[in-house]
């Protein structure tokens, strides 16, 4: 079945950086977008960034430009989300999640499968 | 950065009743609007893209509606597993998707 596999949680102290996987299956790995969505506790969902698995290019909402990088390596079918210079505020869950344009007239991108979160904490 | 306000924050309804949440962009973005759920210690769950076209394996009780800025989620009969938080998403400039804050749905 089509799923995203993320990593384990991960504790890191302020100024450290962390890097969480997310390893799809059940589909080509290529085909679709990979989208990074993060969820502080008890907030609602904030969107990072997407990145093409096929061509590598990315885009970051602007607020995680410059401490955000996404990457990918095709041959094990797996994103990564690394986030820099991280500071008490980026404690949260965070989410990988496939993104795509499928749809009749061609006008839509939607999340259809995510992965179950991976916690990070950011604590000295 | 296009924002997106759903209203109400929170809804208390009770099995059977027809509850309507609804979604609203500060500017035109088509049909780009999706629709998700979300329980707690889960993550989120595609209902609705491209404002009206039902997921696959989603109940047809829920559906959705609009274009441009105003959108609407409905769904015509609660289900007790249907208690739940929803966020609508705006993916009309996917260099900037947006979520709004999300409406609680609870049972009265």
């Amino acid at each position: 079945q089509v799923q995203l596999v993320q990593s384990g949680a991960e504790v890191k102290k302020p100024g450290a950086s962390v890097k969480v996987s997310c390893k799809a299956s059940g589909y080509t790995f290529t085909s679709y977008d990979i989208n990074w969505v993060r969820q502080a506790t008890g907030q609602g969902l904030e969107w990072m960034g997407w990145m093409n698995p096929n061509s590598g290019n990315t885009g970051y909402a602007q607020k995680f430009q410059g401490r955000v990088t996404m990457t990918r390596n095709t041959s094990i079918s797996t994103a990564y989300m690394e986030l820099s210079s991280l500071r008490s505020e980026d404690t949260a869950v965070y989410y990988c999640a496939r993104a795509s344009g499928i749809c009749s007239g061609g006008s839509c991108y939607y999340m259809d499968v995510w992965g179950k979160g991976t916690t990070v904490t950011v604590s000295s | 950065d296009i924002q997106m306000t759903q209203s109400p924050s929170s809804l208390s309804a009770s099995v059977g009743d027809r509850v309507t949440i609804t979604c609203r962009a500060s500017q035109s973005i088509s049909s780009y609007l999706n629709w998700y759920q979300q329980k707690p210690g889960k993550a989120p769950k595609l209902l609705i893209y491209a404002a009206s076209s039902l997921q696959s394996g989603v109940p047809s009780r829920f559906s959705g509606s609009g274009s441009g800025t105003d959108f609407t989620l409905t769904i015509s009969s609660l289900q007790p597993e249907d208690f739940a938080t929803y966020y609508c998403q705006q993916s009309y400039s996917t260099r900037s998707i947006t979520f709004g804050q999300g409406t609680r749905l609870e049972i009265k």
